[in-house]
């Protein structure tokens, strides 16, 4: 059965910085892409950043790049998330979530999220 | 980037009633579509992949639709489990976007 917890999630106050972590098991990590995904509450789900299995590319969103880095630990089966220069509104749950294989089109699991509050 | 228009946003309905949700990309997707079923407090659950494969476990009364810009999802028969939100969700050239939602409420 295919886990992913997520976990690091808390109260950052704005410029701050922050480290997300999803524990992944249930299924050979090194072959699949992997996914960050945030809902700001009460609001949809947005897209935040994906790496590539090996770790050698990763993909954000654009009004996220050069604030947060993915990447992932194979030997360790887990997923990171470094966010700095936090702001209010990337208060949310980010949920790590697993893509399809291939073409990563498409999420088949996802974590039951870590919630992330900015304030002061 | 491909921007993904949901309609409606909230839609009342009963149960036994037939349902459409409509997503519509900003350039050609071609069936690079999913659609995913939120409740409360819970993460996403994935219905439909590639615009119209059905996920493993999913009830038959869930079924996608269309390619290009154009897509459905359509619950035939709604039941008491199905009131939730639905989020549509493109992939193109490693740019991944969601719709903004569907709530589905009781009528």
């Amino acid at each position: 059965e295919v886990q992913l917890v997520e976990s690091g999630g808390g109260l950052v106050q704005p410029g701050g910085s922050l480290r997300l972590s999803c524990a992944a098991s249930g299924f050979t990590f090194t072959s699949y892409a992997m996914s960050w995904v945030r809902q700001a509450p009460g609001k949809g789900l947005e897209w935040v950043s994906t790496i590539t299995s090996s770790g050698g590319s990763a993909y954000y969103a654009d009004s996220l790049r050069g604030r947060f880095t993915i990447s992932r630990d194979n030997s360790k089966n887990t997923l990171y998330l470094q966010m700095h220069s936090l702001r209010a509104e990337d208060t949310a749950v980010y949920y790590c979530a697993k893509p399809s294989p291939g073409a990563a089109s498409y999420y088949k699991a996802w974590g039951q999220g870590t919630l992330v509050t900015v304030s002061s | 980037d491909i921007q993904m228009t949901q309609s409606p946003s909230t839609l009342s309905a009963s149960v036994g009633d037939r349902v459409t949700i409509t997503c519509r990309a900003s350039q050609s997707i071609s069936n690079w579509l999913a659609w995913y079923q939120q409740k409360p407090g819970k993460a996403p659950k994935l219905l439909i992949y590639m615009a119209s494969s059905l996920e493993s476990g999913v009830p038959s009364r869930f079924s996608g639709s269309g390619s290009g810009t154009e897509f459905t999802l359509t619950i035939t028969g709604l039941q008491p489990d199905d009131f939730a939100t639905y989020y549509c969700q493109q992939y193109n050239d490693y740019s991944w976007t969601f719709g903004q939602g569907t709530k589905v409420e009781i009528k």
